[in-house]
């Protein structure tokens, strides 16, 4: 059973590029968060898609968005990229519900030049 | 709005020695907590969680931890430390009362646990 898998591993982008993050969530799962890991820090959420919907947000501009698709797996947009924007991204996945574990994938690293 | 306190950056003990990383917390409702494990260019792996139900929870490899809700508390506590327990833990909390059924999680800002032979 596959786990939660992200793509791309890597990517290095300049300012003011766009970029998409990608997530598969686990077998079985239907919510799917994203966080944002700067050097040093612990995850912060950015938000979470449920039945295709945005469910929660976390501190996190418009500059930020995403889409979950049919099949659960999910995307993440970050438009005018910023230096600041440089952090391992995170996706997680669970079953719905706030006492249920998350899982997390191995997450993409961004670079912003 | 719900926070995390992880007071030590860094904590180093013997291997065969009892660890424990320290976890303090505030939800303005009852928490779920749960404790995560990174290695280093990894995702995270959980560890365990608090729901409710017996303040002492048994995880995987080995850890436990003891919610205190007095203290506001879920330390991670392992018997016996192993070399390879070595990595980045990270303490988190969700408010039971989060509109939605949202499930975000406020992390702390880690431990870095260093276990020597």
């Amino acid at each position: 059973d596959a786990g939660v898998t992200q793509s791309p591993t890597h990517l290095i982008k300049t300012r003011g590029q766009q970029v998409t993050l990608r997530c598969s969530p686990k077998s079985g799962h239907d919510t799917v968060s994203w966080y944002q890991q700067a050097l040093g820090q612990g995850p912060q959420f950015i938000f979470q898609y449920y039945e295709e919907e945005e469910r929660q947000r976390g501190n996190f501009p418009d500059r930020f968005s995403g889409h979950q698709f049919p099949n659960y797996s999910s995307e993440l947009n970050v438009n005018a990229l910023l230096l600041g924007d440089s952090a391992l991204y995170l996706c997680a996945s669970s079953l719905v519900g706030a006492h249920n574990e998350q899982f997390f994938g191995p997450g993409t690293r961004l670079t912003v030049l | 709005a719900q926070s995390v306190a992880q007071p030590e950056d860094q904590v180093n003990v013997a291997e065969g020695n009892p660890l424990t990383v320290k976890c303090t917390y505030s939800v303005s409702g009852n928490p779920y907590l749960f404790w995560y494990v990174q290695y280093p260019n990894r995702g995270l792996q959980f560890l365990l969680k608090y729901i409710t139900g017996d303040n002492l929870v048994k995880g995987s490899y080995g850890f436990e931890a003891e919610f205190n809700k007095s203290q506001t508390s879920f330390h991670l506590k392992k018997p016996s430390a192993l070399v390879s327990d070595s990595a980045l833990y990270f303490c988190a909390v969700r408010d039971r009362r989060t509109a939605g059924g949202g499930n975000k999680l406020t992390f702390g800002t880690g431990t870095q646990l260093k276990v020597e032979l």
